[in-house]
């Protein structure tokens, strides 16, 4: 069983700040980390597929990086706002495998 | 574009119904997955699907639930008896051919088993 956990649970951020949280999975067969973002009564969407050590990805006012040596990944959010209110789901994919295995989420709620 | 479409969006049955949940892939995509979302486990992958082949099934819970891709732009999920225990919402997910694509989710089934 794949171990991939993610931190905090819950965050509750007030509007304009930034905030970030983590995702950790296995270091080893690693092949690709996935950012989701879900909101509630929506289909999770896509934020990010990461495959290489050291990569940063960037989508307006979210960005991501990604360690695979150390097995963690950091998201950030720059100048929250409420629309940003989610679960940040990461899922990690190993070599080999064809499905993603799910972090339980991050559940952001920004605050005006 | 449409999407992964889904259906039913909610269902409510009484306990030892049959439920029948399903799914029509985004066209193209020859990966299918089915997810159960709980609040104690988070996303579980159930099964998955390449080319309407069956790959993995072992996160299928018990023998109360089966799982058929017929052809490519359709796949049932069945739960037959259902339990109170089965309520979750239940997506399902397709992904384009290449290792490592983004998987693309539909809007659930939230299933409620009284």
């Amino acid at each position: 069983i794949l171990n991939v956990e993610q931190s905090p649970q819950s965050l509750h951020v007030q509007e304009g700040d930034s905030t970030n949280f983590t995702c950790s999975f296995p270091s080893s067969n690693f092949y690709a980390l996935h950012w989701y973002r879900w909101e509630t009564a929506k289909s999770p969407e896509a934020l990010f597929v990461m495959t290489l050590n050291g990569d940063e990805k960037k989508k307006g006012r979210i960005s991501a990086t990604l360690n695979t040596k150390e097995g963690y990944s950091y998201l950030y959010i720059k100048g929250s706002q409420p629309e940003d209110s989610a679960t940040y789901l990461c899922a990690f994919k190993g070599g080999g495998a064809d499905g993603l295995t799910f972090g339980k989420g991050t559940h952001l709620i920004i605050q005006p | 574009d449409a999407g992964v479409i889904q259906s039913p969006r909610h269902e409510v049955t009484e306990m030892g119904q049959e439920v029948t949940l399903r799914c029509k892939p985004i066209s193209g995509h020859d990966y299918l997955f089915w997810y159960r979302q709980t609040m104690m486990r988070g996303l579980e992958l159930l099964i998955y699907f390449n080319n309407n082949v069956p790959i993995d099934d072992s996160g299928m819970p018990e023998d109360r639930f089966s799982a058929k891709m017929p052809n490519a732009s359709f796949s049932t999920l069945k739960i037959q008896p259902s339990e109170p225990r089965d309520s979750a919402v239940y997506f399902c997910a397709s992904s384009p051919p290449g290792h490592g694509n983004t998987i693309y989710f539909g809007e659930g089934s939230w299933l409620t088993v009284v």
